[in-house]
């Protein structure tokens, strides 16, 4: 069965700081793994996904994540963050059918 | 277009009432799914469907009923509302059910249960 875990409910960075969201998942399949981002009052948008073509993935806004199979993670990374990245980041794998399994969901907020 | 459409966004009910919490997508696509969210629990699967006429549970379906007349729409019924179904639910869609397909979501409907 798959599962992922999301280190951290809440992270907090200055304004142009590096942003690191961790996630690692448990999968007895190969995965696919997304990563979402929720804004106040908002669904959730699609930042990146790994299907498998390769390991750095490159998303919207400046985000992006690798997968490395040995550690079994997925992190989300962003050189310099900026207030408007302030809101919730979910890490999701893919199970079978096209279900997702989500993370429980980390905070991230930008200070000035 | 529109993309993946709830109504209503905000709902009040009281204990024992039932109610329909609707979503349309006007993408086409095949496979459609209902999660709620609630506070450190990250989104968790209730229903979802793989094409019209198939329905199916997820992780937390009990106190909760769907169907698929039609490829467009997935409603969710509430039979007879508790406290504990007080959450933000959310309406998704993806062309097909496969599982390197992103889902498309909703802005979701925020639900209290009194």
């Amino acid at each position: 069965a798959q599962s992922v875990t999301q280190l951290g409910s809440h992270v907090s960075v200055s304004e142009g700081a590096l942003v690191l969201l961790r996630c690692n998942y448990s999968s007895s399949v190969p995965p696919y793994l997304f990563w979402y981002v929720q804004y106040p009052n908002q669904g959730l948008q699609l930042l990146l996904k790994y299907t498998s073509a390769a390991t750095l993935v490159k998303g919207i806004n400046g985000f992006e994540a690798e997968f490395k199979k040995s550690e079994t993670s997925f992190h989300l990374t962003k050189p310099s963050a900026h207030m408007s990245d302030a809101a919730e980041y979910f890490c999701a794998v893919s199970a079978q059918g096209g279900k997702l399994i989500f993370g429980q969901g980390t905070e991230l907020s930008v200070k000035p | 277009n529109a993309g993946v459409t709830q109504t209503p966004k905000f709902q009040v009910l009281k204990t024992g009432q039932s109610m329909t919490l609707q979503c349309a997508q006007d993408m086409n696509h095949e496979y459609m799914s209902w999660y709620r969210q609630d506070p450190g629990m990250g989104l968790r699967l209730i229903h979802y469907s793989v094409g019209a006429g198939i329905t199916d549970q997820g992780e937390v379906p009990n106190g909760y009923n769907v169907s698929r007349s039609t490829t467009e729409d997935f409603p969710l019924r509430l039979l007879s509302a508790a406290p504990s179904q007080t959450s933000v639910y959310f309406c998704a869609s993806s062309r097909q059910a496969y599982s390197n397909q992103p889902q498309h979501f909703g802005d979701g409907t925020r639900l209290s249960i009194l």
